[in-house]
Order: structure tokens, then C-alpha cells, then sequence
């Protein structure tokens, strides 16, 4: 059971390029997100998903686009990188929030634009 | 924005002292939640308390949660060094767009040996 899987772990971009974080879980669950996380800033939620089909908006979403076409994945992409981007990238996943319900992460992607 | 405050941002202890961070939120909520992070990787969830509950424990671990100041501590007992990492809460709440998770921006955790 591998749980969250993100590639790549490092990337570097440079200025206007396009990459996707790749993201899979293997436990079926309804809810996946994306987060970014800089310092001082906690995890800022970027884009999420409650089911294959179905995405929204978290915080911080320009720049961002994401698709679920199917339970296990939610890659994320960047259309145009920007070095505002350079951060390191959390996939995470949970059955529904609300029912109190963990929520698992991928290790992470550190993404440098430059 | 929706996320939480973690306070305080660092805090350093002498092993076998006790830790204690607090966490404000900004709505109502389902659930919340605490969770660590160590350096250079993802987080793992550490306890959950629900929004009826006022606290809770889990080894040396120890929730309270008070809903009319929407706020949380998390107490670490007699703590080691292996404690040393980030901590964060989380809430889940329903959103305009359905239920979202949000994170506080952490209490990073220094236990000196």
C-alpha cells in the first residue's frame, strides 16, 4: 500500500515553462488537494478535488490548473512558471472532510523557477 | 483566508519539559486536527478532536479545544528530541464550494537533549 505518490521530488523550471505534478493514491479516497508551503506560511491550499470530475478553488489558485479524471490521480500543473512559484508542493488525500477523516500526505515536490 | 495561527512560531525546550502550542481558527468547524512535520517531508497526523469534544489524549500527547474562542492548544509531555519538528493544526469546515481542509502556518518545535 504506497498510500500518496508524488513525482518528480525536485524539479527546476525555468521562467514561462510548463511542468505537472504528478500525484496518485492507492486508498480510494473521494478528496484530494494540493498545497503549497513557504516559509512562514504554513500549507496554503491550491486547488482540490471531492471526486473523479469535480474540482474547485482553494486559496491560491492562480497560476495553477488541476483535473481528476479519475479517482487515483491529481496532477497539477503550471501553465506559464513564475519564480513566485518556487515552493515545495504537497499532494494529500482523505476520504470526505467533515466526517473526521486523517488526511495523507505525499513527501513532497520541490519546485525552483528561475 | 481561511487559515488558522499557530502560536507560537518557534518554541525551544529542554528535553523532558513540556510543549505547548496553540491554534486559532477563524469559523466554525467539523473537526480539527494536529499534525507534525519533520524536516524535508510530509506531514502525519498526529490527533483529531471533534468539534463536541473538549479534549483529548493520545500518549504524550494532549488536545483541548475550546469552539466559543475558536481555539486549540497541543501539550507534548516530558518531551525527547526526537519531538523536534513542525506542528500544525488543521480544520475542516464547510466552505461556500463544500468541505475543504485548512492548515495554520506551524509551531516549529526545538527539543534540546
Amino acid at each position: 500500500n504506497a498510500g500518496v505518490t508524488q513525482t518528480p521530488k525536485f524539479q527546476v523550471l525555468k521562467t514561462g515553462q510548463s511542468m505537472t505534478l504528478q500525484c496518485a493514491q492507492d486508498m480510494n479516497h473521494e478528496y484530494m488537494s494540493w498545497y503549497r508551503q513557504d516559509p512562514g506560511m504554513g500549507l496554503r491550499l491550491i486547488h482540490y478535488s471531492v471526486g473523479a470530475g469535480i474540482t474547485d478553488q482553494g486559496e491560491v489558485p492562480n497560476g495553477y490548473n488541476v483535473s481528476r479524471s479519475t479517482t487515483e490521480d491529481f496532477p497539477l500543473r503550471l501553465l506559464s512558471a513564475a519564480p513566485s512559484q518556487t515552493s515545495v508542493y504537497f499532494c494529500a488525500s482523505s476520504p470526505y472532510p467533515g466526517s473526521g477523516n486523517t488526511i495523507y500526505f505525499g513527501e513532497g515536490s520541490w519546485l525552483t523557477v528561475v | 483566508s481561511q487559515q488558522g495561527e499557530e502560536d507560537p512560531q518557534a518554541l525551544s525546550i529542554q528535553e523532558g519539559e513540556n510543549a505547548t502550542m496553540n491554534c486559532s481558527y477563524k469559523t466554525s468547524i467539523n473537526n480539527l486536527q494536529w499534525y507534525r512535520q519533520n524536516s524535508g517531508r510530509g506531514l502525519v497526523h498526529l490527533i483529531l478532536i471533534r468539534s463536541n469534544e473538549r479534549e483529548k489524549h493520545s500518549g504524550r500527547l494532549r488536545v483541548t479545544l475550546d469552539t466559543s474562542k475558536k481555539s486549540s492548544s497541543l501539550l507534548i509531555t516530558a518531551s525527547r528530541a526526537a519531538d523536534t519538528a513542525s506542528y500544525f493544526c488543521a480544520t475542516d469546515f464547510k466552505g461556500d464550494t463544500g468541505n475543504q481542509f485548512y492548515f495554520g502556518t506551524g509551531t516549529s518545535l526545538t527539543v534540546i537533549p
